[in-house]
């Protein structure tokens, strides 16, 4: 069954410690994104990246970072830099190319108190 | 840089009402694409226009894009409780050398049966 999957769902963290979010597809898609929402709020874009080992900051980039080791995973690591870090964090990812449509995963909610 | 504006942000209707929600954007798009997100979930695709003057129609759903490939619509017809969610659009950038789209801060509707 094909898809994108984001563990976990949710997330609790005392505030200055690091934490991973994990985000898998078996699409075989090239383009990843991770994108931040906040209560009431549109989507904003934290990272991308267009194809293995390559990937660009966004919007919002401060605080956190991510690899693309491999074509499947786009982990994003939330660090203790990030001010405001407790929101729903969103993967998404699509073939690669402009004018396809983005496939979400789940979401992870994570709290930092 | 480019931006993407979304009205209203909420709106409460009857079931049986119709709704519109208008997606604005700060510079001339590529393409657009229409996503929902139900309560508690996550984004769904709807739609993707791409030509100026672009209507397209999926039942009781109308997308339209704007002549100038700068704003776009979604008007729903007769609208039932499961059309309640968050409606965004997203910009794609004139730019296709960049997979980066931009959404609009989202319209939350509400249906009361």
């Amino acid at each position: 069954d094909g898809g994108i999957t984001q563990s976990p769902k949710y997330l609790f963290r005392k505030e200055g410690q690091n934490v991973t979010l994990s985000c898998e597809q078996n699409l075989n898609h090239d383009a990843m994104y991770w994108y931040r929402q906040d209560p009431g709020q549109g989507l904003r874009l934290i990272y991308y990246s267009q194809i293995v080992n390559d990937f660009q900051k966004g919007d919002i980039a401060e605080g956190y970072s991510v690899s693309r080791e491999k074509k499947e995973s786009f982990p994003l690591t939330v660090t203790s830099a990030q001010k405001n870090p407790t929101a729903f964090y969103l993967c998404a990812s699509s073939p690669g190319q402009l004018f396809y449509e983005q496939y979400f995963g789940p979401g992870t909610r994570l709290t930092v108190t | 840089g480019q931006q993407v504006m979304q009205i209203p942000q909420y709106q409460h209707v009857q079931e049986g009402e119709d709704f519109t929600t208008y997606c604005n954007s700060s510079t001339t798009l590529s393409n657009i694409q229409w996503y929902k997100q139900r309560p508690g979930g996550h984004p769904v695709f709807l739609i993707q226009l791409v030509k100026s003057g672009e209507v397209k129609k999926q039942k009781r759903l109308t997308f339209q894009f704007g002549e100038a490939k700068k704003n776009s619509s979604l008007h729903i017809t007769a609208t039932q409780t499961t059309d309640v969610g968050t409606y965004f659009c997203a910009g794609g950038p004139r730019d296709s050398g960049t997979y980066k789209y931009i959404f609009g801060t989202g319209t939350r509707l509400k249906v009361l049966a």
